[in-house]
């Protein structure tokens, strides 16, 4: 079982709700990231923080916000979405100095 | 911006055939190279890994191959069951030494094993 827990697993929401995602990890790892997977195609890196700090945004839309309030949590806030952000986002952590990447189950985001 | 060329799309073996994914690769930078494998419905689970100074690793059923040369890695599923069955991602990685070292996936081969 991953160690990389997300929260919520399922999510409905309209385009002007804002909710957001949960992420908990508990290995120790100093680097977290967020990734969106579409059906039947590769994940796609969005966010990674390293050392609680944000290293690297892929151009994603401001509508996707996330926050590391420490080494252990992730969140993504989710404001104003379209249905076409309908997707699997996926969490991720690994530790400083190795390159292994855990993904946790992901959460389910359906915008209607 | 692919990085990493992965075929076949799907694949469909027989019980206790071999199943062969390929990948390829462009950017002589990479330095890690791990294969997921993802059910439906659930996060990708690293599956095995190899370095590229090294030219074969063998995990139970599963091995990798590697050819620095031709950038090309290959995942061989020895007597493949139908428990197999899954979506398999080939990845690479740039150093940790680089500011961008985020994980570059192959578009997925959607293996099936038939019983």
């Amino acid at each position: 079982d991953t160690e990389v827990t997300q929260t919520p697993k399922h999510l409905v929401m309209g385009m002007t709700n804002k909710k957001s995602l949960k992420c908990e990890q508990h290995m120790g790892h100093r680097a977290m990231y967020w990734y969106k997977q579409k059906a039947k195609k590769p994940p796609e890196l969005m966010f990674v923080y390293s050392y609680e700090k944000l290293s690297i945004n892929e151009s994603v839309p401001s509508r996707f916000s996330p926050e590391c309030p420490n080494s252990s949590l992730l969140n993504l806030h989710l404001h104003a979405l379209q249905p076409e952000d309908s997707a699997l986002y996926l969490c991720a952590s690994s530790q400083g100095g190795s390159n292994t990447i855990y993904f946790g189950e992901g959460s389910w985001l359906t915008v209607v | 911006q692919q990085q990493v060329k992965q075929s076949p799309q799907s694949l469909i073996v027989q019980k206790g055939g071999i199943s062969i994914i390929n990948c390829a690769y462009e950017n002589t930078a990479f330095d890690y190279f791990p294969w997921y494998q993802q059910f439906p419905g659930k996060g990708p689970a690293l599956l095995i890994a190899i370095r590229p100074d090294v030219s074969e690793k063998k995990e139970g059923r599963f091995t990798i191959s590697f050819n620095k040369s031709a950038k090309q890695f290959s995942l061989h599923i020895m007597d493949s069951q139908p428990g197999d069955s899954a979506t398999y991602f080939c990845a690479a990685r740039l150093p940790l030494s680089y500011n961008n070292n985020d994980m570059r996936f192959g578009a997925g081969t959607r293996l099936t094993v038939k019983p």
